[in-house]
């Protein structure tokens, strides 16, 4: 089946720094998938991010910035300078391309934990 | 003003009993699943539903029955708790399956066994 690898579990990073959470992926179907990045700060629900549906686009949001690279396999977030108020988890997800058995769903990473220090 | 609202927030439950999680959406929205997330893993789907009185196996839905019975409500039952079932639980709801459609979720439910 299709699965994300998110390699860090726990990232730190002082506050107007330049931050890169890694993310890959393995997709089964046909086609390409669609990616995402959802962001879950402390004491809410999973929020989108951002997402790109064409394989060698790029998706931004809020000063992040995620690139589809369908030869790497990779969707790596960026932030160029980060802010304290960036600290949450950060999740990748892929949803299946159209017509594909894992269309209907999202797969997702296991999350990284942005701390932003001042 | 949370669009998808899940109850309780955490609960303790013993091995054995009957757990029930409920999620509630203002959303309209015709999609609802339920995700459990444990440490150190990503969330996993275990039921959805795309229509109320209908609901669907997602990756991992043994040991767990879903229940949709209005558009707005989707109840996620545990008959017979075990401490495998530990972990925190996502409800979330999207307009359907279109091309990249967004999943709005929930604050999560935090579930111990014991």
């Amino acid at each position: 089946g299709d699965s994300v690898t998110q390699t860090e579990g726990q990232v730190t990073v002082s506050e107007s720094k330049s931050l890169i959470i890694n993310c890959t992926y393995s997709a089964t179907s046909i086609g390409y998938p669609n990616l995402f990045w959802y962001v879950r700060y402390p004491g809410e629900g999973l929020q989108l991010l951002l997402k790109v549906i064409t394989a060698g686009q790029k998706g931004s949001s809020r000063g992040f910035e995620a690139t589809y690279n369908k030869e790497a396999t990779s969707f790596h977030l960026q932030k160029a300078s980060v802010q304290e108020s960036d600290s949450a988890v950060y999740y990748c997800a892929l949803r299946g391309a159209m017509l594909s058995g894992s269309f209907n769903k999202l797969t997702f990473g296991a999350g990284t934990r942005l701390a932003v220090c001042p | 003003e949370a669009a998808v609202t899940q109850s309780p927030r955490s609960k303790v439950a013993v091995t054995g009993g009957k757990v029930t999680l409920s999620c509630h959406q203002t959303n309209n929205h015709d999609y609802m699943y339920w995700y459990r997330q444990d440490t150190g893993h990503g969330l996993r789907l275990i039921h959805y539903s795309y229509v109320a009185d209908s609901t669907e196996k997602g990756d991992i839905p043994d040991g767990y029955k879903a229940s949709r019975p209005s558009q707005e409500n989707f109840s996620l039952i545990l008959e017979l708790a075990s401490l495998s079932q530990t972990a925190v639980y996502f409800c979330a709801s999207s307009p359907g399956t279109g091309m990249a459609e967004t999943l709005y979720f929930g604050s999560g439910t935090r579930l111990t066994v014991l």
